[in-house]
């Protein structure tokens, strides 16, 4: 079994539709969790961390479900720019960062 | 500005011809690492550093070599390349989840 495990998608939306994806992780002791954006043929970027709160920023939320061991974004109001495939990323302390192998998002217009 | 720079972006070689992709930051990161992006397998890490002199094996070290003499610098070597070695490396820098990677390099071994 994969450590991180996401659907590859793609996930085909019209413009200002909400999409979520989810992101299954195996290790119990992962201590932090990230979403990174990447372009195609680009390096990852970090879009935002996901607390055990749960965080917004603007139309994008992340939550993490401990117990059921997933994390997963929402993001609303889908925008042609948002194309672009989406890694989830566990961490183990200061070691090493574990990406899953992206979820692909495709806006139509 | 902050950035990651990788050199050569672009690099085709023939099995056997030692090569080294270089790395730099200047955020004055501690970690940096080393990943191997292949399609349906994602992100690999081949060797992170914590710090000047101190390099430790990732998922999927075998082939490659790293040295970090230096913190701004941590460049990647293939003592003899082969063509499963063929890939997109991206270079990183940062604290924790927070990581700042290169434009990326695509190798390709013949």
């Amino acid at each position: 079994r994969k450590e991180v495990e996401q659907d590859p998608g793609p996930f085909n939306v019209p413009e200002g539709a909400t999409v979520a994806f989810n992101c299954t992780y195996s290790n119990s002791a992962s201590q932090s969790f990230f979403w990174y954006r990447q372009d195609c043929r680009k390096e990852p970027k970090l879009l935002m961390s996901v607390y055990s709160s749960g965080n917004e920023d603007g139309r994008f939320t992340a939550q993490l479900n401990r117990a059921s061991q997933y994390i997963s974004l929402l993001i609303r109001d889908s925008k042609l720019s948002d194309s672009a495939t989406y890694l989830c990323v566990v961490t183990m302390g200061r070691r090493a960062l574990t990406f899953g192998s992206g979820t692909r998002l495709q806006v139509q217009p | 500005e902050a950035q990651v720079t990788q050199n050569p972006r672009y690099l085709i070689t023939v099995t056997g011809k030692k090569l080294t992709v270089t790395c730099s930051q200047n955020m004055n990161h501690e970690y940096m690492s080393w990943y191997r992006q292949d399609p349906g397998l994602g992100l690999r890490q081949i060797y992170y550093s914590m710090n000047v002199e101190v390099t430790d094996k990732g998922d999927v070290p075998e082939g490659y070599k790293v040295s970090r003499k230096e913190k701004r610098n941590f460049p990647l070597i293939l003592e003899s390349p082969s063509p499963n070695q063929t890939s997109l490396y991206f270079c990183a820098s940062g604290s924790g989840g927070e990581q700042y990677f290169g434009p990326g390099t695509r190798l390709t071994v013949t």
